[in-house]
C-alpha cells in the first residue's frame, strides 16, 4: 500500500536561513510525489511534483524538492526562508490508477514557522 | 486562486441533519475529488468522479454520497450528521486522472 510519512510535526527556521521539510514514502511501482502548502483558512496550494526525470524538482515560490530513490525520500527545500513561508506543508503520493483513480495519499503535515 | 470554487464556505448544522456541499471544477477539468480534513484523521480521500462517473472510493461513510453532473460540477451529500463529521471538506479537480490536482478553498462544516 502507498504511504507517506512526515517525521516532523513542526520545523522552526530563522528568516534568511535554508529550510528543509522532510518526507519519506512507500510505494509499489514508480512514485508520483507532490508537495502542497496550506495557509490558515485557505485551501491547499500546489507547490511541485515529481513524476519522472531529474531528481531535483523546482516549484513555486522558490521551493524545490529532491527525490532520492535509495532513501525513499522527497524532501522539500528552500535556500532562504521568508516569514511568509510560515504555513502547513503536506507531502503526498498518488495512488495507482488501476484501482485508486489517482487519489492523493497525504502525510500528516509539517507546520513550518519562520521567525524574523 | 486555483479556479476551483466551493460553496458554502461555512456550514453550521445540528446532529441528524443533512447538508449538500457544492464544487465547481476548473474550466476544462473532467476529474473531481473530495477530501476530508480533520484534526484526528488528517487529510483523507473520500471519492472521485471522472466525467460524470465514479472512479474511486476511499474511506467514505455510507451516510455520505456524491455525484458529478453533466456540467461537471459535483455535490457531496452528508446525511444523519454526527458531531464527528465536523471537518473541512475540500474539492479538487484535474484535467485527467494523471494531472495535478488543484484544490478549492474548502467548506468548513460544524455539527452541533
Amino acid at each position: 500500500a502507498q504511504s507517506v510519512a512526515q517525521p516532523e510535526d513542526q520545523v522552526n527556521v530563522a528568516e534568511g536561513n535554508p529550510l528543509t521539510v522532510k518526507c519519506t514514502y512507500s510505494v509499489s511501482g514508480n512514485p508520483y510525489l507532490f508537495w502542497y502548502v496550506q495557509y490558515p483558512n485557505r485551501g491547499l496550494q500546489f507547490l511541485l511534483k515529481y513524476i519522472t526525470g531529474d531528481n531535483l524538482v523546482k516549484g513555486s515560490y522558490g521551493f524545490e524538492a529532491e527525490f532520492n530513490k535509495s532513501q525513499t525520500s522527497f524532501h522539500l527545500k528552500k535556500p532562504s526562508a521568508l516569514v511568509s513561508d510560515s504555513a502547513l506543508y503536506f507531502c503526498a503520493v498518488r495512488g495507482p490508477f488501476y484501482n485508486q483513480g489517482g487519489k492523493l495519499i497525504f502525510g500528516q503535515g509539517t507546520e513550518l514557522s519562520v521567525k524574523p | 486562486d486555483s479556479g476551483v470554487t466551493q460553496t458554502p464556505k461555512h456550514l453550521i448544522t445540528a446532529t441528524g441533519q443533512r447538508v449538500t456541499l457544492r464544487c465547481s471544477p476548473r474550466s476544462g477539468d473532467l476529474s473531481v475529488y473530495w477530501y476530508q480534513q480533520s484534526l484526528d484523521q488528517g487529510l483523507q480521500f473520500l471519492i472521485q468522479y471522472y466525467n460524470g462517473e465514479e472512479r474511486a472510493k476511499g474511506n467514505i461513510l455510507e451516510r455520505f454520497s456524491a455525484q458529478q453532473f453533466p456540467d461537471l460540477h459535483s455535490e457531496l451529500n452528508l446525511s444523519s450528521l454526527e458531531l464527528g463529521d465536523s471537518a473541512l471538506y475540500f474539492c479538487a479537480s484535474s484535467r485527467s486522472m494523471e494531472d495535478t490536482q488543484y484544490f478549492g478553498p474548502g467548506t468548513r462544516l460544524t455539527v452541533l
